[in-house]
């Protein structure tokens, strides 16, 4: 069974830095691409970022490009997103997904609240 | 910015058609995607490609595509379909960007 369980979600200030980890379980995931999407309360699906099987390459949104970095470990099963200079309108919980030519699977998300 | 227009809100009563659009000038050249969200829950994948329905989705869920207009159809809604409905795609910059419509909360009563 495809797991996918997103962690290190919590409150931080804003400019504040946080690196959030999508453990994968039940399939291969050095072979999958994968994704980070995120949803501010009450508000739609926003696509943030996308990696490569390898961690070669990687895509951004323009909201967070320059800000968030997309990483991952095919040793560990993990996937990474290292938030730094974080806003308020960052505020969201944080999904991870997998690709299979598109995103078929997606985690439970962690929340991520910026506020002082 | 690229983006893919959704009607905020479909309401039909049990046992009715419902039908859920999306548009966005890209998607005369990419597949659109449709995700059922439940509330509290994550989003679940019900059709790829335009209008395939992945294993476990009930049949009454089809997806059609008409130049820049995909259109989700629910034939015979069900009060377990109530729910948000998000439409998927990308722009055609060259670069990957992602792109989701703004939802569609689809009430069956």
């Amino acid at each position: 069974e495809v797991q996918l369980v997103e962690s290190g979600g919590g409150l931080v200030q804003p400019g504040g830095s946080l690196r959030l980890s999508c453990a994968a379980s039940g399939f291969t995931f050095r072979s999958y691409w994968m994704h980070w999407v995120r949803q501010a309360p009450g508000k739609g699906l926003v696509w943030v970022s996308r990696i490569n099987n390898d961690g070669s390459d990687t895509d951004y949104a323009d909201s967070v490009k320059g800000r968030f970095t997309i990483s991952r470990d095919n040793a560990k099963n993990t996937l990474y997103l290292q938030m730094n200079s974080l806003r308020v309108e960052d505020t969201a919980v944080y999904y991870c997904a997998r690709e299979t030519g598109y995103v078929d699977y997606w985690g439970q998300g962690t929340l991520v609240t910026v506020s002082s | 910015s690229y983006e893919l227009t959704q009607p905020p809100s479909v309401s039909v009563s049990p046992g009715q058609t419902a039908r859920i659009t999306c548009s966005g000038d890209a998607l005369s050249k990419k597949y659109a995607y449709w995700y059922q969200q439940k509330s509290g829950q994550a989003p679940v994948l019900v059709i790829f490609e335009d209008s395939k329905r992945p294993s476990g989705i009930p049949e009454r869920f089809s997806g059609s595509k008409s130049g820049t207009m995909a259109t989700l159809t629910i034939s015979g809604a069900q009060v377990e379909d109530e729910a948000d409905y998000y439409c998927y795609s990308t722009d055609t910059s060259g670069y990957y960007r992602g792109v989701f419509g703004g939802g569609a909360k689809l009430t069956v009563l």
